[in-house]
């Protein structure tokens, strides 16, 4: 079975710029996609197809993939991040889901 | 606007039956897969499956396949997900989502733009 792969945290000072990893076997053949969990919410999408940024959510979260690692880049974290990651991609007509990411903004 | 309204929060005991609900509105609801998702407490997202409204054609996760049944009406833009006999390791919150996306360069870019609130599912005897 394909699995995705993320590290379970990921800690950024305020300001500074935060890469959360997923790995996946030959990932960059395939798109990826991340959303964000804040405690008791439903996830929201905040990267598409590796790159694109939905409306609504600010230019400094930022998304690659290439090989096997897809990133999702937090320029100029703020405090409102800290939240939980996942990516997301699928695998013939199944959605794979990353074991998330906690990032404490500190 | 888009909106996908889950049924509230349930209490069951195991071995009861359940069926959660996911209703859309704001666009066209048999043009969108549907998926669901589960999460455990303090753990994370898991796909259990989709659905297309337009023909209820239906796709499981190999770990739900046999444990859940996805279905949709139409009808009334609903979509379900029901358990027969509930189990204690059922208890989670469960999220609908609306996929979106498309074929590009011959590679699937496919995502879940709008979710639902959730409905928390608890099994306990």
């Amino acid at each position: 079975s394909y699995d995705l792969t993320q590290p379970p945290s990921v800690s950024v000072s305020p300001g500074q710029t935060a890469s959360i990893t997923c790995s996946g076997d030959k990932l960059g053949n395939k798109y990826a996609c991340w959303y964000q969990q804040k405690p008791g919410q439903s996830p929201v999408l905040v990267i598409y197809q590796d790159t694109k940024r939905p409306s609504g959510i600010p230019e400094r979260f930022s998304g690659s993939n290439s090989g096997n690692i897809a990133t999702l880049t937090i320029s100029g974290t703020q405090t409102m991040d800290e939240a939980d990651y996942y990516c997301q991609a699928w695998d013939s007509s199944t959605a794979l889901f990353g074991g998330g990411t906690k990032l404490t903004v500190l | 606007e888009v909106q996908l309204v889950q049924s509230g929060a349930q209490v069951k005991k195991p071995g009861e039956s359940l069926k959660i609900s996911c209703k859309g509105s704001g666009y066209s609801f048999t043009n969108n897969w549907i998926g669901w998702v589960r999460q455990m407490p303090g753990k994370g997202l898991e796909w259990m499956g989709i659905i297309y409204p337009g023909d209820s054609d239906t796709r499981y996760s190999p770990s739900f396949q046999g444990q859940v049944t996805i279905s949709a009406d139409k009808s009334i833009s609903t979509a379900y997900v029901q358990w027969s006999s509930l189990k204690a390791s059922d208890t989670a919150m469960y999220y609908c989502a609306r996929r979106t996306g498309s074929m590009v360069r011959a590679v699937g870019s496919y995502y879940f733009d709008y979710w639902g609130q959730g409905t928390l599912v608890t099994v306990s005897s």
